[in-house]
């Protein structure tokens, strides 16, 4: 069975830009999450989603942003963007929306110049 | 969720088993342990999780004490590739929420 994938896997903005990064889970997983990991904050949990609909939610301003399909692919916007949003954006993917494990996928290296 | 206290760093001769500990003194009774090891830049990898239990899978052994205070992940003959990151992390409810540490940063050497 083929991982999560993310595309694209390094990208390059400017402040003030925005972007949509892509996630799509293992097959017949309905969850997905996302999260930030820079080297001063380690890895931080953003947001995630089950059936299209936001379940939970970590502590980020309103620049970040996403949604799920009803594929279950889901995307994350990030807008405005600001030197400090250079990180790796990671994503995971769990069957549903118990104690099931999360499997992440490779990430996306955003840099802000 | 219950926080986690990991030594920032271990060496391990390779060949040789790798014990890598965890404290969550103040895990509650529905609350797993998770392990992850994260390869430089790559995402996350999951290993192994347990409540009360030893468990046993092919990547490593992952061992609870019986007050569940504290747990022991191990990788029986460590390998270069082993030289990664290792998260714990104690998780319990629905939430789809994992809170990363600082890990521990584990160096196998040949």
């Amino acid at each position: 069975k083929a991982g999560v994938t993310q595309t694209p896997r390094y990208l390059i903005k400017t402040r003030g830009q925005q972007v949509t990064l892509s996630c799509s889970p293992i097959s017949g997983h309905r969850s997905v999450s996302w999260y930030q990991q820079t080297p001063g904050q380690g890895l931080q949990f953003l947001f995630e989603y089950f059936s299209e609909t936001q379940r939970n939610k970590g502590n980020f301003p309103g620049r970040f942003s996403g949604r799920q399909f009803s594929n279950s692919r889901s995307e994350m916007n990030v807008s405005t963007l600001e030197l400090g949003d250079s990180a790796l954006y990671l994503c995971a993917s769990r069957y549903g929306i118990n104690t099931d494990t999360q499997y992440f996928g490779p990430g996306t290296r955003l840099t802000v110049l | 969720d219950a926080k986690t206290t990991q030594p920032p760093s271990m060496d391990c001769a390779e060949g040789r088993a790798a014990n890598l500990p965890c404290n969550h003194s103040t895990i509650s009774g529905n609350e797993y342990v998770y392990w992850y090891r994260q390869i430089h830049s790559q995402g996350p990898q999951y290993i192994i999780h347990g409540l009360k239990n030893n468990e046993t899978n092919e990547m490593a052994s992952l061992i609870i004490t019986e007050d569940r205070k504290s747990s022991t992940l191990i990788l029986p003959h460590a390998t270069l590739r082993d030289t990664a990151v290792y998260y714990c992390i104690v998780r319990g409810g629905f939430a789809g929420k994992l809170i990363f540490g600082q890990g521990t940063e584990l160096s196998v050497k040949p």
